[in-house]
C-alpha cells in the first residue's frame, strides 16, 4: 500500500535560519507531489508541485524552493526564514492510475514556527 | 481556472444535530469534486467524491454530498453529528479527466460540535 511521511512534525526555528522539509512516498512510482501551507484564516496555499525529478513548478514566488532530488523524495527549503513563513506545511501525492489518480493524499503536516 | 467558495468559515452545531456545510464552485468546464477532513494537526484526509454517476455520495462514517450541476454546489450534510466530527472541512475541485490537473480548495469550514 502507499504510504506518505513527512517530518518534523514540529520545528521551532528562529528568523534567518535556514529550513528543510522532507518528505517521501512509498508504494508508489512516478507521483505527483505537492507542497502546501496553510496559515490560520487563508486555507490551504499551494506553494510548489512536481510532476517528476527535477521538475519544479512554483505557484507563489517567495521565499522558499522546492527540488525533488529522487521520484518519491520532495523537499521543502528555505535559506534565510521569515516571520511570516510560520504555518502548517503539508506534503501531498497523487497518482497516475485508478484510484489514486483522482484525489491527493496528504503527510501529517509540520507545524513551522519561526520565532 | 476553477474557484470555491466555502460560504461559512465556522458552523457551531449541537451534538445529535443536522448539519450542512455548504460549497460553490465556478468552473467553465466538466469537474470532479472531492471534500477533505482535518483533524487538529493532521493532514487532510479525503472524506468523499464525486466523479461521475448518482450525483450522491457518501462516506463511511455518515456523511453525504450531493452534486448539483446546475447550482453549482457540493454541498455535504450528516443528518446527526457526533463529538468526533468537530474538523475543519475542505471542499475541492479539479477538471474532469486524467490529465495532470491541480486541485483547488475552498478555504475551510471548522465544524465544532458542542455537548
Amino acid at each position: 500500500s502507499q504510504t506518505i511521511h513527512q517530518w518534523p512534525a514540529t520545528l521551532v526555528q528562529p528568523v534567518g535560519s535556514p529550513l528543510s522539509l522532507e518528505c517521501t512516498v512509498e508504494g508508489t512510482s512516478n507521483p505527483n507531489l505537492y507542497w502546501y501551507r496553510q496559515a490560520a484564516g487563508r486555507g490551504l496555499q499551494l506553494l510548489f508541485y512536481s510532476v517528476g525529478i527535477g521538475q519544479i513548478s512554483s505557484e507563489v514566488p517567495q521565499n522558499l524552493s522546492a527540488s525533488r532530488p529522487q521520484d518519491r523524495q520532495f523537499i521543502l527549503s528555505s535559506k534565510k526564514l521569515l516571520l511570516s513563513d510560520s504555518g502548517f506545511y503539508l506534503c501531498a501525492w497523487r497518482g497516475r492510475q485508478v484510484p489514486s489518480l483522482y484525489g491527493y493524499t496528504f503527510g501529517s503536516g509540520t507545524r513551522l514556527t519561526v520565532v | 481556472a476553477q474557484s470555491v467558495t466555502q460560504l461559512d468559515s465556522q458552523v457551531p452545531v449541537f451534538e445529535e444535530a443536522p448539519v450542512e456545510l455548504r460549497c460553490n464552485y465556478s468552473s467553465s468546464v466538466s469537474v470532479y469534486l472531492f471534500w477533505y477532513v482535518q483533524y487538529p494537526n493532521q493532514g487532510l484526509q479525503l472524506l468523499l467524491k464525486y466523479l461521475s454517476g448518482s450525483t450522491l455520495v457518501e462516506s463511511i462514517n455518515g456523511f453525504e454530498a450531493e452534486f448539483n450541476k446546475s447550482q453549482t454546489s457540493f454541498h455535504l450534510r450528516k443528518p446527526s453529528v457526533h463529538i468526533s466530527d468537530t474538523a475543519e472541512y475542505f471542499c475541492a475541485v479539479r477538471p474532469s479527466g486524467a490529465g495532470s490537473y491541480q486541485l483547488t480548495f475552498g478555504k475551510g469550514t471548522k465544524l465544532s460540535v458542542i455537548p
